[in-house]
C-alpha cells in the first residue's frame, strides 16, 4: 500500500462542509483511495472510495487529484455525529481487504 | 441482517492463557480478516482468509492462530497471551466476487492481558 498523510486534527463547524485532505504522492495506478472513520472506538465505517475520478455517494464526496498524488473528503454538511478519526487508505484492489491504517485525522464538529 | 458480530466484547486474561474471539459474518462474504488496534494507533492487519479453507498472515500474526472452516465464522486463537497483546481486536468482511468494495467491520473486542 502506498503511504498516505493526512493532518493530525482538524475542526470543523456544525453546518459547514468539512474538508479532509490526504496526500499519497506515491500511489500506483493500481491502487485505489479508501476513506473509512471510527466514531469513538467503534469499528471502522466505510464512507466512500475511488481511482481515478471524483465519486460521491450519501455520505460523502471524494475528489482526487489529476496526477492522483492527492485527495480529498468532502462532508457537505458536518453534524456533531460526524466527530471522529477519519482514514485515508491507498490500497491495490484487495476486494476491500488488507489495508494499512495510519492514525487518521481526528475531526471535531464543534456546536 | 447483523453484519459482523464479534465475541466477546470485553475479556481480561492472564498471562500465558488461551482463547479464541470469535468472529461470524451472516453476508456471505468470502473475504475476512483479522486485525488489532492499540490505543491512538491505526488499525494493523493480523490474518485474514479468502474462502473458506485458505488463510494467510497479515503484519503481525505472532502469537496468533486462525483457521476457516465455514464461510460465516473466522475465529483468533491467542495460543499463550502476553501483555502485548493486550489491545482491541476488530474482524471484517467483504465480498470475494466484486473489486474495491466496502469492507464491513465488527464492533470490536476489548482484550487485557495482565
Amino acid at each position: 500500500d502506498a503511504k498516505t498523510t493526512q493532518p493530525t486534527s482538524m475542526d470543523c463547524a456544525e453546518g459547514r462542509a468539512a474538508n479532509l485532505p490526504c496526500n499519497h504522492s506515491t500511489i500506483s495506478g493500481n491502487e485505489y483511495v479508501y476513506w473509512y472513520r471510527q466514531i469513538h472506538s467503534q469499528g471502522p465505517q466505510y464512507i466512500i472510495h475511488g481511482l481515478k475520478n471524483n465519486e460521491t455517494n450519501e455520505m460523502a464526496s471524494l475528489i482526487i487529484t489529476e496526477d492522483r498524488k492527492s485527495s480529498t473528503l468532502i462532508l457537505p454538511h458536518a453534524t456533531l455525529r460526524d466527530t471522529a478519526v477519519y482514514y485515508c487508505i491507498a490500497s491495490p484492489d484487495n476486494y476491500g481487504q488488507n489495508f494499512v491504517f495510519g492514525p487518521g485525522t481526528r475531526l471535531s464538529v464543534l456546536p | 441482517n447483523a453484519g459482523v458480530t464479534q465475541t466477546p466484547k470485553f475479556q481480561v486474561l492472564k498471562t500465558g492463557q488461551s482463547m479464541t474471539l470469535q468472529c461470524a459474518q451472516d453476508m456471505n462474504h468470502e473475504y475476512m480478516s483479522w486485525y488489532r488496534q492499540d490505543p491512538g494507533m491505526g488499525l494493523r492487519l493480523i490474518h485474514y482468509s479468502v474462502g473458506a479453507g485458505i488463510t494467510d498472515q497479515g503484519e503481525v500474526p505472532n502469537g496468533y492462530n486462525v483457521s476457516r472452516s465455514t464461510t460465516e465464522d473466522f475465529p483468533l486463537r491467542l495460543l499463550s497471551a502476553a501483555p502485548s497483546q493486550t489491545s482491541v481486536y476488530f474482524c471484517a468482511s467483504s465480498y470475494g466476487d466484486r473489486v474495491a468494495t466496502e469492507a464491513f467491520f465488527g464492533q470490536g473486542t476489548r482484550l487485557t492481558v495482565v
